[in-house]
């Protein structure tokens, strides 16, 4: 049973640091994972999906990897801005391929 | 092209009634998958519909119904409401020739309250 943990569960930083969002999974035999952004009452956002065979996959300042055999993925924010705060969601697909699974998420607040 | 879309936005109904939540998957998508997340938790899976019949299910209970239209738009009925009940229901869907998960795309949600 595909079992999804996010840390830290909530992160404070200074505008402009660089960050890693750290996410652990059960079972390995994922064929990709999503990441997600999430705004306070609002719905998802994708961010970026990570297929397999791929190691790392990017969008802007945002950078994710995927390593299927410890079981982690990260995402990497370069140079946070006040704009990035968020709970940030990572989710991997069922055994049956069916459903994603879930993190409870790491909430990301940067101060100017 | 049109993103997902749900409706209502809001909704708030008292124990034991029945509600009906609507989402219009994005163009282009066939696959629809209905999740509820309550506060402070990531979603959870309520069941996937794909070509109009149910292609998987969580741990939810016969009360959490669904439907799928030719047009790919879904519905998610729930019955004898609870509090517990009380939560966003977001709709995700997806383009796929199997019914297996790929990039999914979800909508605004519905807020339910149950009183």
């Amino acid at each position: 049973k595909q079992e999804v943990t996010q840390i830290p569960a909530a992160l404070s930083v200074p505008e402009g640091e660089n960050l890693v969002l750290n996410c652990s999974f059960t079972d390995s035999a994922i064929y990709n994972l999503q990441w997600f952004r999430q705004d306070p009452g609002k719905g998802l956002t994708s961010l970026l999906l990570i297929q397999s065979s791929q190691r790392e996959q990017t969008s802007g300042r945002l950078n994710a990897s995927l390593d299927k055999s410890s079981g982690r993925s990260t995402l990497y924010i370069a140079a946070s801005q006040p704009g990035d705060s968020a709970t940030y969601l990572c989710a991997a697909p069922n055994q049956a391929g069916t459903a994603l699974i879930f993190g409870k998420g790491t909430t990301l607040s940067v101060s100017s | 092209e049109t993103g997902v879309t749900q409706s209502p936005t809001h909704l708030i109904k008292t124990r034991g009634q029945q509600v009906t939540l609507r989402c219009s998957s994005q163009s282009g998508h066939n696959t629809v998958s209905w999740y509820q997340q309550a506060l402070g938790q990531g979603p959870q899976f309520i069941f996937q519909y794909y070509r109009e019949e149910e292609n998987g299910r969580g741990n939810f209970p016969p009360r959490f119904s669904g439907l799928q239209f030719p047009n790919y738009s879904s519905e998610l009925n729930v019955n004898a409401l609870e509090l517990d009940d009380s939560a966003l229901y977001l709709c995700a869907s997806s383009k796929s020739g199997t019914g297996g998960i790929n990039e999914q795309f979800f909508g605004p949600g519905t807020r339910l309250t149950v009183l």
